[in-house]
């Protein structure tokens, strides 16, 4: 019965290589996120989806490209990957509230994907 | 520019004891404020939260307090027990409707 759940667990890759890592979530929530944690710890969301458009995207090179087919969910595709993508990369869920209105801050996480780039 | 700060990375307490995280910000839009507990190998979980009109949460073991004037908020845990042993983040945002920005975490042992 996992609520959030991520493909691979583990991905280890070579430079230049294009991959993909898949979510989904079973909690019946309307809005996924991204979020990067690099070496240094920092837990960083890349983006959000909310009923499958994009509401959040922050700073993040256009080789990301997040791609939501229905609202449970979520997956994330690098092209050409670099060294420094190198991270755990967790996605998460959040309900809405009353009128639609999105809850960001109760959001579960998934286990997270280890990124290697050799 | 580090928003939400940690500046403990680790912290080591015995059983039965207090724990205490503390958590910096420095963005005076911030109002709603979390902790999430992180064991290996899995997902940050929501743990509790305050809003700024609050100084004070509390759920169990676990309170968190929050001094708007010196932008700080603590977790404490009372008593400690080896199952807390885990990485505590905090995390803060501008009303519920927005993103959430963490900290870098605090170790947390709690040893027999």
């Amino acid at each position: 019965d996992t609520a959030v759940s991520q493909t691979p667990k583990y991905l280890v890759t070579q430079m230049g290589n294009d991959k993909s890592i898949k979510c989904e979530q079973n909690l019946g929530h309307d809005t996924m996120y991204w979020y990067k944690q690099d070496s240094k710890k920092f837990l960083k969301i890349m983006f959000s989806y909310n009923n499958k458009e994009l509401i959040i995207n922050e700073t993040v090179p256009n080789r990301f490209s997040p791609k939501s087919p229905d609202k449970a969910h979520l997956n994330l595709h690098i092209n050409s990957l670099e060294l420094g993508d190198s991270a755990v990369y967790f996605c998460a869920s959040s309900p809405s509230g009353l009128a639609g209105i999105v809850i960001l801050n109760e959001q579960f996480f998934g286990p997270g994907t280890r990124l290697t780039v050799l | 520019d580090q928003q939400v700060k940690q500046n403990s990375p680790s912290l080591s307490v015995q059983e039965g004891r207090i724990s205490i995280l503390n958590c910096d910000y420095t963005n005076s839009m911030f109002d709603y404020f979390l902790w999430y507990k992180k064991y290996p190998a899995e997902g940050p979980t929501f743990l509790i939260s305050i809003s700024s009109i609050k100084d004070k949460n509390e759920d169990g073991r676990f309170t968190v307090f929050l001094n708007k004037s010196a932008k700080h908020l603590s977790l404490h845990i009372v008593p400690s027990q080896p199952g807390d042993s885990a990485v505590y983040f905090c995390a803060a945002s501008a009303g519920t409707a927005s993103k959430l920005t963490f900290g870098t975490g605090t170790r947390l042992q709690v040893t027999l």
